[in-house]
């Protein structure tokens, strides 16, 4: 898998958006781009994975620009509960069994 | 929503014993996983299963450890001889193939406590 460089940790407050960029330079033409979102003590949650150009779910948008090297998670409007490590994965997503390797995620803190 | 499901919970075992943590992945679901993440670090990927047989371990995965699908529903993991280091959360995923997807569902997890 691409490797992905992404914040260590952000702070946000309730009703903000917010936007987590995830750099992965290295990606490879058949390689998606997924996210995952971790609470304490639980298992990771697929949020949404893209290829290109802008996917929207009704968790999130990811922002693909045409060079692939990166993308944005916007999370709209987060509440308290949206407290959670968000992880940017790359990998190939046609029809791969391979395992996720997950890096150190971004921390994000909701603050009232 | 179809999710997967682990059992126990938590589990606390005393250092040398064996333990099995099962899993029961989405019914309609062909490659099943185990990862663990230990507290405070990275998930860490163990092994994956396909087909009745191993796919894929890491270095994790050494001899101390075992899965199995005994029936058409549980996944499970051995540990044989349980170490302190193996003090972690343990959580199954399955994964359905679907052409230009990569989705894994994970679950809650089971939290070991090795004694």
């Amino acid at each position: 898998l691409a490797k992905t460089t992404q914040p260590i940790s952000m702070d946000s407050y309730e009703g903000q958006e917010v936007n987590i960029t995830c750099s992965h330079n290295n990606i490879a033409t058949n390689d998606y781009i997924t996210w995952y979102q971790q609470f304490p003590s639980q298992g990771p949650r697929f949020i949404i994975q893209g290829y290109k150009t802008k996917v929207t779910n009704e968790v999130a948008s990811l922002f693909i620009p045409a060079d692939r090297k990166s993308s944005t998670l916007s999370l709209p409007r987060v509440s308290l509960s949206d407290t959670a490590v968000y992880y940017c994965l790359v990998g190939d997503g046609a029809g791969s069994q391979g395992n996720l390797i997950f890096g150190k995620g971004t921390k994000l803190s909701v603050k009232p | 929503e179809p999710e997967v499901t682990q059992t126990p919970s938590h589990q606390v075992t005393q250092m040398g014993q064996e333990v099995i943590l099962r899993c029961v992945p989405i019914s309609n679901h062909l490659y099943f996983y185990w990862y663990r993440q230990i507290l405070g670090q990275k998930v860490e990927f163990l092994v994956s299963f396909y087909n009745n047989e191993i796919s894929e371990k890491s270095e994790i995965f050494d001899d101390q450890f075992s899965v199995e699908r005994p029936d058409g529903s549980n996944f499970t993991l051995k540990i044989r001889s349980t170490k302190l280091e193996d003090s972690a959360m343990y959580f199954c995923a399955s994964k359905s193939w679907r052409e230009g997807t990569d989705t894994q569902y994970f679950g809650p997890g089971t939290r070991l406590t090795v004694l």
